[in-house]
């Protein structure tokens, strides 16, 4: 079983859709979660990171977390062409590593 | 100066040939890890320099081998490549290992 599981997808939506975006792990360990965005040829952007359970939202973007049910999300409001790419999870225990869902690509249709 | 660079940017190799990669951190980054990338896949963890010295390393093989120097550049060093090392390097950096880390554009290996 891997660590951290990710869907990966694709995902198709129409522009103005709110997507969910979706990470399961299991190790207790992880204290920091952190979403990235992944351009074609380019390198991961990162996009948000929370440290608890519960909510932490910065413009479109909302991420979760349930440390209770080892699991995180991404939610993605009012859906931009521009969003389209893929989303990686990213869990970090102890300041070195950080371990990385598969990836979901995203594809916004305008 | 502010971002993460890589170079170079693509190449070609020979199995059984070495190769070295290289990032730049961002002025004042100490903290440089490494990630191999597969294609349609997430990065996975190669090793970390902190203050030039290896802090962490990934289930990598000893050819897989890696430096840092004080002006906040590092290196990525593989030997006796294989077809299977074909990937996306990438090249993250951050201050004290702080969370958030910059990620560099990568560079895209080939093994023939």
């Amino acid at each position: 079983q891997k660590e951290v599981e990710q869907d990966p997808g694709p995902l198709s939506v129409p522009e103005g859709a709110i997507v969910s975006l979706n990470c399961t792990y299991s190790n207790s360990a992880f204290q920091y979660f952190m979403w990235y965005r992944q351009y074609s040829r380019k390198g991961p952007e990162l996009l948000m990171y929370t440290y608890s359970s519960g909510n932490k939202e910065d413009g479109r973007f909302t991420a979760q977390v349930d440390k209770s049910s080892k699991y995180i999300s991404l939610f993605i409001r009012d859906s931009q062409p521009s969003d389209s790419a893929t989303y990686l999870c990213a869990l970090e225990s102890s300041g070195d590593k950080l371990t990385f869902g598969t990836g979901t690509r995203l594809a916004v249709r305008p | 100066e502010t971002g993460v660079t890589q170079s170079p940017t693509h190449l070609i190799k020979t199995r059984g040939q070495q190769v070295t990669l290289r990032c730049s951190s961002q002025s004042g980054h100490n903290t440089v890890s490494w990630y191999q990338q597969a294609l349609g896949q997430g990065p996975q963890f190669i090793f970390q320099y902190y203050r030039e010295e290896e802090n962490g390393r990934g289930n990598f093989p000893p050819r897989f081998s890696g430096l840092q120097f004080p002006n906040y550049s590092s290196e990525l060093n593989v030997n006796a490549l294989e077809l299977d090392d074909s990937a996306l390097y990438l090249c993250a950096s951050s201050r004290d290992r702080v969370v958030g880390y910059t990620f560099g554009s990568g560079t895209r290996l080939t093994v023939v």
